[in-house]
């Protein structure tokens, strides 16, 4: 009964390097998400997933990549780490279909620091 | 677009003190609403929820009531905790936008003894 798994908790790089935050989920849900939590400015979409083999942008995109391969995993790809990147990262994972008011499980987030 | 604006913080109460934490919203559909709540060093956890007009949420002593006509959602407790100082998030989630959860920026409550 694991829920939302992230990986890892926390993470240091050097600007221009890449790396994969992984997300994993154990509850067969459907929709998954990323966002980054900012002092000041809440939580803001990064991309997102109705299910495997389809993924979207959200609010702000931009550096990032992603995939869902499996209904479980949706790692989020940094391409050329930027100190702007630097951040808390959460995945977080729902439910489709039926009462959509179930509202969403997160993960224990990642905070990442680019230098 | 969606969006959510909640009351800035920090709020500091006493202990027992009354809470209420403004939210309203602008949504083209019809949002289910949330309260979340993130702990020191903690991700988020739901809090309480609503998805219809009229509906009250509750959860732990707080409650928060769907009002379509002033597209509001405030979060109340008649009696907070130290054990209840937090970070609360106002959400909501627009079915005829995808699902996106879309956030407020936050509201910290301090509470002291």
């Amino acid at each position: 009964n694991a829920g939302v798994t992230q990986t890892p908790k926390f993470q240091v790089l050097k600007t221009g390097q890449s790396m994969t935050l992984q997300c994993a989920q154990d509850m067969n849900h459907e929709y998954m998400s990323w966002y980054r939590q900012d002092p000041g400015m809440g939580l803001r979409l990064i991309h997102y997933s109705v299910g495997a083999g389809i993924t979207d942008q959200g609010e702000v995109p931009n550096g990032y990549n992603v995939s869902r391969s499996t209904t479980e995993d949706f790692p989020l790809r940094l391409l050329s780490a930027a100190p702007s990147q630097t951040s808390v990262y959460f995945c977080a994972s729902t439910n489709w279909g039926g009462d959509r008011g179930y509202g969403y499980t997160f993960g224990s987030g990642t905070r990442l620091t680019v230098v | 677009g969606d969006s959510v604006t909640q009351m800035e913080g920090p709020v500091t109460l006493s202990e027992e003190a009354f809470l209420t934490i403004n939210c309203t919203y602008t949504a083209t559909g019809y949002p289910s609403l949330f309260w979340y709540v993130q702990y020191p060093g903690e991700g988020l956890q739901l809090l309480l929820k609503a998805t219809k007009a009229d509906d009250k949420g509750s959860n732990k002593g707080f409650e928060a009531t769907y009002r379509k006509e002033t597209t509001s959602f405030h979060l109340e407790k008649g009696s907070v905790q130290v054990s209840d100082s937090a970070v609360y998030f106002c959400a909501l989630s627009d079915q005829s936008n995808t699902d996106k959860l879309i956030f407020g920026t936050g509201t910290r409550l301090q509470v002291f003894p």
